[in-house]
């Protein structure tokens, strides 16, 4: 699986919208990006995942570049409840529904501020 | 609602001591995970399990064993507890057959002492 690179921490003030930024430059064709995020003492709760077109869904939307070298979680309206450490995984999408272990980096902090 | 489940959320226990932690799923998910987070380690695999008497090692597996007789649950046993093994353990499952298959959903964790 590729290696990610995630800025350690980040802020956001309440209402406004968190890009979270993640660099996967070696990612190959048939991986995906997923992202998790942990909010403190709880267990780590999937967001979103893609291959290369862009994905929105309930909780966030997902930018992935063209080349796929790197790609942005976006939290449109960011609450306090959003604080939490956010995972950028780059990972192969198994065929027979077995699922891979998902390595986890040091991921993002996000703090979101009143 | 379909939900996985972790127990004991909080156990202390003595260097040398057996201990088993539960985890139970109702996803009918075939694929089950255990990982540990420590500080400054992020989170590590330790064993996973892809069906019913299938287990494989993770990254951290010496130390550690699992089981899967059946679907819903994976055990994990600690054989002979040490003061290294104090962590947070959390539990893992994917497989529900549709395009977020291989999506995995994690439990509340588990806080180990092991004094």
């Amino acid at each position: 699986d590729a290696k990610t690179t995630q800025p350690p921490s980040m802020d956001c003030a309440e209402g406004r919208a968190a890009n979270l930024p993640c660099n996967h430059s070696t990612i190959s064709g048939n991986e995906y990006v997923y992202w998790y995020r942990q909010i403190h003492s709880q267990g780590p709760q999937y967001i979103i995942h893609g291959l290369k077109n862009n994905e929105t869904n309930e909780m966030a939307s997902l930018i992935i570049t063209e080349d796929r070298k790197s790609s942005t979680l976006i939290l449109p309206h960011a609450t306090l409840r959003d604080t939490a450490v956010y995972y950028c995984i780059v990972r192969v999408l198994s065929v027979y529904n077995q699922g891979g272990k998902l390595i986890f980096g040091q991921g993002t902090e996000l703090s979101v501020k009143p | 609602d379909a939900e996985i489940t972790q127990s004991p959320r909080h156990k202390i226990t003595e260097t040398g001591r057996q201990v088993t932690l539960a985890c139970h799923q109702t996803w009918n998910h075939n694929n089950m995970f255990w990982y540990r987070q420590d500080l400054g380690h992020g989170l590590r695999l330790i064993h996973y399990s892809y069906g019913v008497h299938d287990t494989n090692k993770g990254e951290v597996s010496d130390g550690y064993s699992v089981s899967r007789s059946n679907t819903e649950d994976l055990p994990l046993t600690l054989e002979s507890a040490a003061s290294s093994q104090t962590s947070v353990y959390f539990c893992a499952s994917s497989g529900g057959g549709s395009s977020l298959a291989d999506t995995q959903y994690f439990g509340p964790g588990t806080r180990l002492t092991v004094l």
